[in-house]
């Protein structure tokens, strides 16, 4: 039972352009959200988060959204750039499971020059 | 500040054999947590452990075990390896609050033939 599905497995997008990863999630219980990118060789890096009680998160060229009716959050880079090519993972947690993070299977993202 | 580190970095063992994993938390951090990511998937989570004692586990058999150490060091033991125990093993560290964010380190690929 996949709680959490980033149902596209790549993408691939130009450098300047905008890049967007997009996140499903089941469980209604989930109060917490966050994204990560890995580099291979490398541990997940946290990139950015979004509690439950809000519907849009900006960090400089990262932003979350949040759609809980839908229960879809989705990643914006703007602008993209080729040092973004990565794996990006989508992460939930919360209910009673407090710390645990629930993975999705990663976008592998190209930002081409 | 001190990142998540883990030892060894790859590790290949034969089935049937045991094998000790190693995490040491970034600093300040007392809460650390075990993922196991297999080939193209995200990471699972494993266990959590906090004040030297386990408090949440994923859906993984008794032949997966941990400790704590006093200085939040941490260890991953596997028993009775079997040949889907081959993943890259990651740690994960944080402070005490759930929404605190989970910092990861490298990874350990282990092989088992």
């Amino acid at each position: 039972d996949q709680q959490v599905k980033q149902n596209s497995p790549s993408l691939s997008v130009q450098e300047g352009r905008i890049s967007i990863l997009n996140c499903d999630y089941t469980n209604s219980m989930f109060d917490y959200f966050l994204w990560y990118k890995k580099y291979p060789a490398e541990g997940p890096t946290f990139l950015i988060s979004i509690s439950s009680i809000k519907d849009k998160n900006e960090d400089g060229r990262f932003t979350v959204f949040l759609n809980k009716s839908a229960k879809h959050l989705s990643l914006h880079i703007v602008p993209s750039q080729p040092g973004d090519s990565a794996v990006y993972f989508c992460a939930a947690s919360g209910g009673s499971n407090t710390g645990k993070l629930i993975f999705g299977q990663g976008t592998t993202l190209q930002v081409k020059p | 500040e001190t990142g998540v580190t883990q030892s060894p970095t790859h590790l290949i063992k034969t089935r049937g054999q045991q094998v000790t994993l190693r995490c040491s938390s970034q600093s300040g951090h007392n809460t650390v947590s075990w993922y196991q990511q297999a080939l193209g998937q995200g990471p699972q989570f494993i266990f959590q452990y906090y004040r030297e004692e386990e408090n949440g586990r994923g859906n993984f058999p008794p032949r997966f075990s941990g400790l704590q150490f006093p200085n939040y060091s941490s260890e991953l033991n596997v028993n009775a390896l079997e040949l889907d125990d081959s993943a890259l093993y990651l740690c994960a560290s944080r402070g005490l609050a759930a929404t605190d964010t989970q910092y990861f380190g490298p990874g350990t690929r282990l092989t088992v033939l």
